[in-house]
């Protein structure tokens, strides 16, 4: 069974300096990768994906993954977070089929 | 696109009442999902549609749910008999033809049983 786990529950970082949120996955069969954010009282956002190809993807608002297959990892960085980067972020991952498995969630809390 | 929308955005109800969820897909939008998340945790799969035909159903949708999809437009999910441990968001996706794994969520219905 596919398994997503996120290592981090809580990453508390001022402003400006880089974060890193870190996803693990589990599956024996070819995924592919999201990460969604989501706002207070807000649904999921898609930030980024990884289907095929170049295995480091980008988002518009400066977020970047890198699948990893050896390491079954697929972690999000930002090399300088804003205090409107503050949400949840959820990694997921969907086995070409229907249903999306997520990750417990990060919460990302940029503070001045 | 107008988004996935869904209604009622909040639901107080008492245990032991029947509660129903409308979910509208992005227009063209094939296949509509349904997801559930407690506080704290990630969402969990409930079931999907393809139009009309429901597809899948999640170990954790007791018979006390059902979900339906009648005309393969809009979707509507009922929890009958309303458990506190029913108390979630409930978020509702959607995701087109040939493009299945990018699915497109809408705002949620937070449910709160009393």
């Amino acid at each position: 069974a596919q398994s997503v786990t996120q290592l981090d529950s809580q990453v508390p970082v001022f402003e400006e300096a880089p974060v890193e949120l870190r996803c693990n996955y589990s599956s024996s069969v070819s995924v592919y990768l999201f990460w969604y954010v989501q706002y207070p009282n807000q649904g999921l956002q898609l930030l980024l994906k990884y289907l095929s190809g170049s295995t480091l993807v980008e988002s518009i608002n400066g977020f970047e993954a890198e699948f990893n297959k050896s390491q079954t990892s697929f972690h999000l960085r930002k090399p300088s977070v804003h205090i409107s980067d503050t949400a949840e972020y959820f990694c997921a991952v969907n086995n070409q089929g229907g249903k999306l498995i997520f990750g417990q969630g990060t919460e990302l809390s940029v503070k001045p | 696109d107008t988004g996935v929308s869904q209604d009622p955005r909040h639901k107080i109800t008492k245990r032991g009442q029947n509660v129903t969820f409308r979910c509208d897909p992005i227009s063209e939008h094939n296949r509509l999902y349904w997801y559930r998340q407690t506080l704290g945790q990630g969402p969990e799969f409930l079931t999907y549609f393809q139009n009309e035909a429901q597809l899948e159903k999640s170990r954790l949708l007791s018979d006390r749910f059902s979900a339906e999809r009648p005309k393969g437009s809009f979707s509507t999910l009922e929890i009958q008999r309303t458990e506190q441990g029913d108390s979630a968001m409930y978020l509702c996706a959607s995701s087109k033809p040939r493009s299945s794994y990018e699915q497109y969520f809408g705002p949620g219905t937070r449910l709160t049983v009393t």
